[in-house]
């Protein structure tokens, strides 16, 4: 198993740019979601999903969409990237139904907004 | 909803010392306390949890305490040896909740 893979692993954007980071898991996990991660700021969800076509907003959702169509996919969209969403992102999974709490963490993406 | 607060934020320690973070929560209702540890540039990995059944949780030299009344909890790491040196979160996750909610960080340096 791959596990939980992220592209890009590093993007650099104008502002009011948009994109897509991808996120996939190949552990068949019903709940993923997205953090990012500042300096001194810890993880922070942006959003998360409990299983296809269901999603919903964490602590930070402003400026990101995000979308389930599949179990195995939960991309991250960003509309007009701002300076303020300068970060490193993570997508994270986990599996309820085994009873796991674990949150299994991709690779990461860093992303920088000029 | 759940706020969880990590101290210190930095910890600097030498080699072979004990180093101890701390973690207080502020829902009743959690229930699972996991620790992440991150090394510089990598992704967060799991390196210790425990349950709000257990007071403390033992592996190896890492080991983690519950205080539920007071709602905190503690990682323990003992005969710190430099590749410790990473930074740590604490989480907290109540009972039906989806997703755990992280405390802010702890960069454990240990100088050799």
């Amino acid at each position: 198993n791959a596990g939980v893979t992220q592209t890009p692993k590093f993007q650099v954007l104008k502002t009011g740019q948009s994109m897509t980071l991808q996120c996939a898991q190949d552990m068949n996990h019903e709940y993923m979601s997205w953090y990012r991660q500042d300096p001194g700021m810890g993880l922070r969800l942006i959003h998360y999903s409990v299983g296809a076509g269901i999603t919903d907003q964490g602590e930070v959702p402003n400026g990101y969409n995000v979308s389930r169509s599949t179990t195995e996919d939960f991309p991250l969209r960003l509309l007009s990237a701002a300076p303020s969403q300068t970060s490193v992102y993570f997508c994270a999974s986990r599996n309820p139904r085994t009873g796991g709490n674990e949150q299994f963490f991709g690779p990461g993406t860093r992303l920088t907004v000029l | 909803g759940e706020n969880v607060e990590q101290h210190p934020s930095t910890l600097s320690v030498q080699e072979g010392d004990s180093a101890v973070i701390k973690c207080t929560y502020s829902d009743s209702a959690s229930n699972y306390f996991p620790w992440y540890k991150q090394e510089l540039g990598k992704r967060p990995q799991l390196i210790i949890d425990i349950r709000s059944n257990v007071g403390e949780k033992k592996d190896q030299r890492i080991a983690v305490t519950l205080n539920k009344t007071a709602k905190h909890f503690s990682l323990h790491i003992t005969e710190t040896q430099p590749e410790d040196s990473a930074v740590y979160f604490c989480a907290a996750s109540p009972s039906g909740s989806y997703i755990p909610t992280f405390g802010r960080g702890t960069s454990l340096i240990v100088h050799p």
